[in-house]
């Protein structure tokens, strides 16, 4: 069964950087699109990137567009969210999501557990 | 401000039905090549994936739950309340214009 499990979070201070590792399993991981959306204490859902399956094209969300980035190494079966010049405002759960196709445009099937990310001084 | 709107709260009571708007625009629900989905997040936990390509369920997910799509605005459905399903429930799609995906501001359902 498909299975993602996210790792990295923390505690990090302002203007500080963090990066973000999503293992996946049960499935054929370099077929498959990968987001990473985000949430908020007590807020909704926010999407943050999304890579195609062979990484040939990658999107960001407005908020953190040039501050983050996101890879992936299909060797490893492992998505990556680098993000840099961290903001108070970037505190969040960050959940790791597969897209149901390679060319992905938010169809997404399955989510990790998350793993929060708090920045603070 | 999200880019698609939904109502922050809706309510009804057990047995009854409920359906959850959701309202965007051109470049996103209304693109034919734009599909919704609709997810459900239980209290603590990661949204789960409840319905597909604006109309169709995956497999576990009972046929109390349907989602339709017309024009620039999709809709959830769900039938016979119970109260299990208190919960958060967001839409989801892809924004051609911004090369983005989008979400909802998410609606919380309460079975009274």
């Amino acid at each position: 069964q498909v299975h993602l499990v996210e790792f990295g979070g923390g505690v990090v201070q302002p203007g500080r950087s963090l990066r973000l590792s999503c293992a996946a399993s049960g499935f054929t991981f370099s077929s498959y699109g990968m987001h990473w959306v985000r949430q908020a204490p007590g807020k909704g859902l926010e999407w943050v990137a999304v890579i195609w399956f062979d990484g040939s094209n990658k999107y960001f969300g407005d908020s953190v567009k040039g501050r983050f980035t996101i890879s992936r190494d299909n060797s490893k079966n492992t998505v990556y969210l680098q993000m840099n010049s961290l903001r108070a405002e970037d505190t969040a759960m960050y959940y790791c999501a597969r897209d149901r196709a390679g060319r992905a445009r938010l169809q997404i099937d399955y989510w990790g557990q998350g793993t929060l990310v708090t920045v603070s001084s | 401000q999200s880019v698609l709107t939904q109502p922050p709260s809706v309510s009804a009571a057990p047995g009854q039905r409920v359906t959850i708007s959701c309202s965007g625009s051109s470049s996103n629900i209304g693109n034919g090549n734009n599909y919704v989905s609709w997810f459900q997040q239980l209290p603590g936990a990661a949204p789960k994936l409840l319905i597909f390509d604006n109309n169709q369920r995956p497999s576990g997910i009972p046929d109390r739950f349907s989602g339709s799509k017309s024009g620039t605005s999709a809709t959830l459905g769900i039938t016979g309340l119970q109260t299990g399903d208190e919960a958060d429930y967001y839409c989801g799609t892809w924004d051609s214009s911004l090369s983005a995906g989008v979400f909802g501001g998410g609606t919380k359902l309460t079975v009274l």
